[in-house]
């Protein structure tokens, strides 16, 4: 595809659940960013990819989110055991390398309840 | 915690009027990127300003990085309705750790 493309797009999740959100990043971009903005925020960095090497996860905020990227390709964003404090829109963007221009994805929408 | 503080968090105006928005830090930045996003999508990239005192023109938007590279200021001249949307503005610190604002949400009424 031309773009960044996440799924679901919308994801409604019963407090406890586990939750995985996929991003497909541009087709040979070596970097892949996970973010999430909560409702009326920017975006907050979660964690960085450089090709299948995860080189920063400062950003996620607890032990419950993990993030993988097993082929330097497709990438996968965990959260387990649902709060509703994870409500937010999870986006994910691609670059080609770092710190070149960071293209996002429409992010997806999750919603614990 | 937003580290960059964006002024005004809310903008409404007519069609054909001019304004500004600004993006303010304490710290440092190696540059600084102005995004546009609107509802259900990500953030589109409009500008990268790297050096101090840097001026960029894209149409009718003017984007300007202070002297001392920790401020920023977007000016839309004869604004549209087109032009309504969150712009967010992103400071890199280094190679990849970008922190965002909250954005300034401009509605312009036709």
């Amino acid at each position: 595809g031309a773009g960044v493309s996440q799924s679901p797009r919308y994801k409604v999740a019963k407090r406890g659940q586990d939750v995985a959100l996929r991003c497909d990043p541009i087709s040979g971009h070596v970097s892949l960013f996970w973010y999430q903005q909560a409702l009326g925020q920017g975006p907050e960095f979660l964690t960085y990819f450089q090709n299948e090497a995860q080189l920063d996860k400062s950003g996620l905020p607890s032990d419950r989110f993990f993030a993988e990227r097993p082929e330097g390709s497709v990438s996968t964003l965990k959260i387990q055991r649902t709060q509703q404090e994870d409500s937010a829109v999870y986006l994910c963007a691609s670059s080609v390398q770092v710190p070149d221009t960071q293209y996002f994805g429409p992010g997806t929408r999750l919603t614990v309840l | 915690t937003q580290l960059l503080e964006q002024s005004p968090q809310f903008l409404s105006i007519q069609e054909g009027e001019n304004l500004t928005v600004y993006c303010n830090s304490s710290s440092v930045f190696s540059s600084l990127q102005w995004y546009r996003q609107e509802p259900g999508e990500g953030p589109v990239l409009l500008v990268t300003v790297v050096t101090g005192g840097e001026v960029k023109k894209l149409k009718r938007l003017t984007f300007q990085f202070g002297d001392a590279r920790k401020d920023s200021s977007l000016h839309i001249t004869a604004a549209q309705p087109g032009d309504t949307g969150l712009y967010l503005c992103a400071g890199l610190y280094n190679n990849n750790d970008m922190r965002f604002g909250a954005g300034t949400r401009l509605t312009v009424k036709p």
